[in-house]
């Protein structure tokens, strides 16, 4: 079956900060990637998504992340944090047929 | 658009009894529904597929005649916890696929935001 693997459960940061989250999954085939995050008392919203082409994906609000297939991650990003950042990220996949497997989530704290 | 509504959004029941959960898909058809349920700690995991007008597609440990899950028409799928326990308490999500697009398996799914079932 496949796994998802989000390293960091709980990361605190400095506004300002670099930011990146990783993620492994254990599928060797072909997948579509994706990271939602969830805002305190809000639902699962879709960041990006990498479905083919250019392995450097560019999301919402100055997220990006890498697909590096040969390393099976796939690696949320963002340069400068600030404190409406503050979620947490969920990693997920699929193999395809629409059924999505999701990392266990990494909650974010930004630090004014 | 591509909003998911669920409701209710909390319910605290006894237990025995049967809860029912509904998730609307409120600006798009979805042929496609998906449902999860979160432990506190937790990551998503998927209970079952449903689709429009045909049985619910139910994951491996998930039992079908406790989770009730009926998806009548492309913008309402149902979830109904039949006698429940404490065990079962919970936060569940729905989501949905757009209707149509040749790439079905490349869909983005939309999320609801959640109903928290307590039983007592």
């Amino acid at each position: 079956a496949q796994s998802v693997s989000q390293h960091n459960h709980h990361v605190i940061l400095s506004e300002a900060a670099s930011l990146e989250l990783g993620c492994n999954y254990s599928y060797g085939g072909t997948v579509n990637l994706f990271w939602y995050v969830q805002y305190p008392g809000q639902h699962l919203q879709l960041l990006l998504k990498y479905f083919s082409g250019d392995p450097l994906v560019k999301g919402i609000k100055g997220f990006e992340a890498e697909f590096i297939k040969s390393k099976f991650s796939f690696n949320l990003r963002k340069p400068s944090v600030q404190w409406s950042d503050t979620a947490e990220y969920f990693c997920a996949v699929n193999e395809g047929y629409q059924k999505v497997t999701f990392g266990i989530g990494t909650k974010l704290q930004v630090i004014p | 658009g591509a909003v998911v509504s669920q409701h209710p959004s909390w319910v605290i029941c006894k237990s025995g009894t049967s809860v029912k959960i509904e998730c609307r898909s409120l600006d798009f058809q979805a042929t496609t529904m998906f449902w999860y349920r979160q432990f506190p700690k937790q990551s998503l995991m998927l209970m079952a597929t449903s689709n429009e007008g045909s049985k619910a597609t139910y994951e491996q440990g998930v039992e079908k005649d406790k989770f009730l899950i009926n998806h009548a028409s492309l913008t309402l799928s149902t979830l109904t916890v039949t006698s429940a326990h404490p065990e079962d308490s919970s936060f569940y999500i729905c989501s949905a696929n757009r209707a149509g697009g040749a790439l079905v398996s490349t869909d983005t799914q939309y999320f609801g935001p959640g109903t928290r079932l307590t039983v007592l």
